[in-house]
């Protein structure tokens, strides 16, 4: 079974610039995470949705940052414009919750590793 | 509010060395709690889990118990191999989200 599918793996910029990540969760997983990882330290959590739904976006820096799941599948993460603080590792994660209450494992993808010069 | 701390890294040892890495967190209630790693230019994959007090995880020789009198979760394994080398982390379910502690940095060599 393919694990979860990330693009690209690396991005340069320069600041001012859009950029946009791609996801792609493994097939079935009703929930989607969105994460920044800055160097030396462990992921944060952006955004996670329930299906197509941002459930928990508090996060999200709103002024430059936005995501969309449509169809409830594929997720893009968009940074518009870039700043160089925005230099991160980016984590796309997915798991399949069965709303009872029990967090299921969350699977991990790659990364994409993100220079914003 | 909820946080993880981990001893800091780098932690190197030599082949078949003992491994403690340590880990407190800081939470209300009773959080389940999580070890993952990352090996070099790899997504986090997650080593072992419990869910409950005095609960032990395991997996790949990797151990931790959940002790809620010392809010610890502290990683060991008795024997490392190189191909243990990577950053391991610890962290909590709290509000539907995962916390991470920064991570420690393991080298194994030969």
């Amino acid at each position: 079974e393919a694990g979860v599918v990330q693009s690209p793996r690396y991005k340069i910029i320069e600041k001012k610039q859009p950029v946009a990540f791609w996801c792609n969760p493994i097939s079935g997983h009703n929930t989607l995470y969105w994460y920044r990882q800055n160097l030396g330290q462990g992921p944060e959590l952006l955004i996670r949705y329930e299906n197509e739904e941002a459930v928990d976006d508090s996060q999200l820096p709103k002024d430059r940052f936005s995501a969309e799941r449509l169809k409830g599948v594929d997720s893009t993460l968009k940074i518009q414009p870039a700043e160089l603080g925005d230099s991160a590792v980016y984590l796309c994660a997915s798991s399949l919750d069965t709303g009872l209450g029990v967090m299921e494992t969350q699977y991990f993808g790659p990364g994409t590793r993100l220079l914003v010069l | 509010g909820n946080s993880v701390t981990q001893m800091e890294g780098p932690v190197t040892l030599s082949e078949e060395a003992f491994l403690t890495i340590n880990c407190t967190y800081t939470a209300t209630g009773y959080p389940s709690l999580f070890w993952y790693v990352q090996y070099p230019g790899e997504g986090l994959q997650l080593l072992l889990k419990a869910t409950k007090a005095d609960d032990k995880g395991s997996n790949k020789g990797f151990e931790a118990t959940y002790r809620k009198e010392t809010t610890s979760f502290h990683l060991e394994k008795g024997s490392v191999q190189v191909s243990d080398s990577a950053v391991y982390f610890c962290a909590l379910k709290g509000y539907n989200k995962l916390i991470f502690g920064a991570g420690t940095r393991l080298a194994v060599h030969p």
